[in-house]
């Protein structure tokens, strides 16, 4: 168990346009949900912390204006880029945890967005 | 400084040695580590976890993990090319807004 999964695996958008992307725990409820960003050979950066029912917590530089973050439920999580730039162009990548501790996150597969 | 630090490498060895990671990290109360692996283009995928001192054991994969010396290792025996791939080591803060800092990866190379 533990799979994690994202829709859609790719994106293209043209500047100015807004892109969702969703993140589900497929066989296990996800108390907690993160997003990720990595960009070409650099490590994960934390965007967000996201648990349900509840407002995200942001990381600092993160705009939350700009990422919008639903967790309408224990097993979905959505991020929202508003206003895409070819500067948001990265792998957006979520993660889930299973247990109230917060411990394992599960990943899944990353979102490839390329704004042109 | 930063939280969780790691030798980028790249480690090259060759098939059926065995690949040693490391990593250290900064705060003294860290509770839990992580190993994760990526391969180019993928996302994260769960190697082990440790939460106390000591060996731990899974197949070919050892974590090691030393909290005096705030030192994190995973030891691969028998590598294999399947094993070339970026190992991110995590460990969740403590304090009261807890979450998961990773390490910038060690990128692993296993020469057939």
């Amino acid at each position: 168990g533990a799979v994690v999964s994202q829709h859609p695996s790719w994106v293209i958008c043209k500047s100015g346009t807004s892109v969702k992307i969703e993140c589900r725990s497929l066989d296990f409820q996800a108390t907690t949900m993160f997003w990720y960003r990595q960009f070409p050979k650099q490590s994960l950066m934390l965007m967000a912390t996201s648990n349900e029912g509840s407002k995200a917590t942001y990381e600092q530089g993160v705009e939350k204006d700009k990422f919008l973050i639903n967790h309408a439920s224990l097993t979905l999580s959505t991020l929202t880029v508003t206003s895409a730039h070819p500067e948001d162009s990265s792998f957006y990548i979520c993660s889930a945890s299973r247990d109230s501790r917060k411990e394992t996150q599960y990943f899944g597969p990353g979102t490839r967005l390329l704004v042109l | 400084q930063k939280e969780v630090e790691q030798n980028s490498g790249p480690l090259s060895v060759p098939e059926g040695a065995i690949a040693s990671l490391n990593c250290t990290y900064s705060d003294r109360g860290s509770q839990s580590f992580f190993w994760y692996r990526q391969y180019s283009g993928k996302s994260p995928e769960l190697i082990m976890f440790i939460y106390s001192n000591g060996d731990k054991e899974d197949g070919r994969f050892t974590a090691q993990l030393n909290k005096a010396s705030q030192y994190v290792s995973l030891l691969i025996r028998d590598s294999q090319p399947s094993d070339s791939a970026t190992y991110l080591c995590a460990g969740k803060n403590s304090g009261g807004y807890q979450k998961v800092t990773f390490g910038t990866g060690t990128k692993l190379q296993v020469i057939p």
